[in-house]
């Protein structure tokens, strides 16, 4: 089975800081990664994504992510951090086999909250 | 272009009643998937179809149904709710294999 943690439930930052948001994932073979945003009264949005390849990730907004397979990680990063951030992050993962499908599995979301 | 569609926006059901939600995926996409979203927590798998076919299953009991259609469009039905069934219902389109893109979800309220 696969699983995902996100340690911390809320995360603090000022604004113009480096954020990081926390991501550890367990799953039998090689991982697909995923970092969504989600704000208020809306459906997830895609932020980038791990397959293969280069362990520093870009994504949208200036947005990156880390893996690191050795500590089963995927932290979410950004050198500055933007009001506009504050909203609730969500990594997730999914089994890379045939016929697998797209069935992600989700962690419990981290509240990111920049303060002006 | 159109992203991800769902409806209705929002609904209130009272237990033991049914319940149908509708999804357009982005076009092109001919895989979608249905995800629960119980208020602070991460999204739940229901269900994934691709080309008219279930292909994915999740830990949901058989009160929880869908199907697809021919223009790749979905239904999510469940029968017989329960106060627990309130939730974010959240609709995904994909190309097989790749980045699921989500709409905008559906909320619904069992009294």
């Amino acid at each position: 089975a696969q699983s995902v943690a996100q340690p911390e439930d809320q995360v603090n930052v000022a604004e113009g800081n480096p954020l990081t948001v926390k991501c550890t994932y367990s799953v039998s073979g090689n991982p697909y990664l995923f970092w969504y945003v989600q704000y208020p009264n809306r459906g997830l949005q895609f932020l980038l994504k791990y397959i293969t390849g280069d362990n520093l990730v870009k994504g949208s907004y200036g947005f990156e992510a880390e893996f690191n397979k050795s500590q089963t990680s995927f932290h979410l990063k950004k050198p500055s951090a933007l009001v506009s951030d504050s909203a609730l992050y969500f990594c997730a993962v999914r089994y890379r086999r045939n016929n697998a499908g797209n069935m992600l599995t989700f962690g419990g979301g981290t509240r990111l909250m920049v303060k002006p | 272009d159109a992203g991800v569609t769902q409806s209705p926006t929002h609904l209130i059901k009272t237990r033991g009643q049914h319940v149908t939600l509708r999804c357009s995926p982005i076009s092109g996409h001919k895989s979608v998937s249905w995800y629960q979203q119980v208020l602070g927590q991460g999204p739940q798998f229901i269900f994934q179809y691709y080309e008219k076919e279930e292909r994915g299953r999740g830990n949901f009991p058989d009160r929880f149904s869908a199907r697809q259609f021919p223009n790749y469009s979905s239904e999510l039905n469940v029968n017989a709710l329960l106060l627990g069934d309130s939730a974010l219902y959240l609709c995904a389109s994909s190309l097989w294999g790749d980045e699921q893109y989500f709409g905008p979800g559906t909320r619904l309220t069992v009294t």
